[in-house]
């Protein structure tokens, strides 16, 4: 296992147009986070899942924005009508369930809408 | 909300310094992760601590979960240490990590 994957790793899209991104979790992790981090800024939660499940969502989750993880595996996240203001890095990550378990990281998507 | 409080902002150290990067942070706390974040985006757990210290290699972490802070020490830094390092509690009862801003740090040969 190679760890947490994300793909693509940077997107370029116009503004008004849908994307979506996928991140593969370390295989045995059933907890899988999606974050958003903007430049000079500490990342910000926007939603968990723990297996299929979606458990919490971040009010910074806007209607334009869904995430799936139909089979407890991958998850994506879409952005539909995309905005400027949403080029950032999104950030995926995951972990075992458990008191204090430890987060895994994968590489991000970049996002520039032009 | 917790508030996370990372200082310095900022840090340039020469080769071979020790250096110390602080965390608080505002709610009670069931852990803290250490995460270092290098140009191009990616991030690296280096800690997760709930109590105590940790080591491992040449980086040092300790946590005071009563007074609510956590330091990170690198020992004999090197420029391959230049990076973003950042401070993330996961608070009791919550899964999700809350992010400092960061520390960006410059090590100079």
């Amino acid at each position: 296992d190679t760890g947490v994957s994300q793909n693509p790793r940077h997107k370029i899209t116009k503004r008004g147009q849908n994307v979506t991104f996928r991140c593969d979790p370390i295989s045995e992790h059933n907890r899988l986070y999606w974050y958003r981090q903007t430049l000079g800024q500490g990342p910000e939660f926007l939603t968990y899942f723990q297996n299929e499940a979606q458990l919490e969502k971040s009010r910074l989750l806007s209607d334009r924005f869904s995430a799936e993880r139909p089979k407890g595996s991958f998850s994506t996240l879409e952005i539909q009508r995309t905005e400027q203001g949403d080029s950032a890095m999104y950030l995926c990550a995951s972990s075992l369930q458990g008191k204090n378990t430890e987060a895994f990281f994968g590489q991000g998507t970049r996002l520039t809408v032009v | 909300k917790n508030e996370v409080e990372q200082s310095p902002q900022n840090l340039t150290a020469q080769e071979g310094e020790f250096i110390t990067i602080n965390c608080s942070y505002s709610v009670g706390i069931s852990a803290l992760h250490w995460l270092q974040q290098h140009p191009g985006g990616g991030i690296v757990s280096l800690f997760m601590l709930s109590s105590g210290k940790k080591k491992h290699g040449r980086l040092i972490a300790t946590i005071n979960i009563q007074e609510k802070h956590s330091s990170l020490h690198i020992t004999a830094s090197h420029p391959r240490d230049s990076a973003v390092y950042i401070c993330a509690p996961s608070g009791a009862g919550s899964y999700q990590l809350t992010f400092g801003k960061g520390t960006k740090l410059s090590v100079i040969p």
